[in-house]
């Protein structure tokens, strides 16, 4: 069974503190991993999206890496408006078009 | 680029009445839309699965007779809530994949619903 899970739950960090998000999976047969941003009562926002163990994207203060069983998100010196739900979702052979998401990590950023 | 729409953004309405929600890509073409409802600090729930000119997949649990879903082209579906209970209250995303694309899906903003 596909399955997406992400750690820490919540995490905390102060302005200028780098950190990194955890998203573990298992599926068969990846299509992509994708990352979204969620800020409160809004849809999400696409991030990125990772095909193959050992790729990287970047945008800005995220940067987000696969390996065949995890993907992270570091962020880099965050600042308080980086403060979101970041959801990881992965696309497999078996779940037909649908996307299984784990349930996110909710970061906190203050100044 | 890959922007989606949706409409209302928030609606009340009284328990026995029918609410429909509208979500439009408006800068792409979307082979595939998806519909996901999302309760207070929890994950996406996905309701169904829909593609342009075919009847929706729901996903297990879902009452296809109270969740209608139609998509008629390949920049429009629409969710309508039949007979809404408050039960029914709650966030709904819809989401769309692009005919030329990956397998990306990009969310419309969301529309509270709140069933009185």
């Amino acid at each position: 069974e596909d399955q997406v899970t992400q750690s820490p739950e919540a995490l905390r960090l102060q302005e200028g503190e780098s950190s990194s998000l955890n998203c573990s999976y298992t599926v068969s047969g990846l299509r992509g991993l994708f990352w979204y941003r969620q800020d409160p009562g809004k849809g999400p926002e696409f991030l990125f999206t990772l095909y193959s163990a050992g790729e990287e994207k970047e945008k800005e203060r995220l940067k987000a890496t696969l390996t065949k069983k995890e993907s992270f998100l570091h962020i880099t010196a965050p600042k308080p408006e980086d403060s979101a739900t970041y959801l990881c979702a992965v696309q497999g052979n078996q779940a037909g078009t649908a996307l299984i998401f784990g349930k996110g990590t909710t970061l906190s950023v203050s100044s | 680029g890959a922007v989606v729409s949706q409409h209302p953004s928030w609606v009340i309405c009284k328990s026995g009445t029918s609410v429909k929600i509208e979500c439009r890509s408006l800068d792409f073409q979307a082979t595939t839309m998806f519909w996901y409802r999302q309760f207070p600090k929890q994950s996406l729930m996905l309701m169904a699965t829909s593609n342009e000119g075919s009847k929706a997949t729901y996903e297990q649990g879902v009452e296809k007779d109270k969740f209608l879903i139609n998509h008629a082209s390949l920049t429009l579906s629409t969710l309508t809530v039949t007979s809404a209970h408050p039960e029914d209250s709650s966030f709904y995303i819809c989401s769309a994949r692009a005919v030329a694309g990956g397998y990306e899906q990009y969310f419309g903003p969301g529309t509270r619903l709140t069933v009185t």
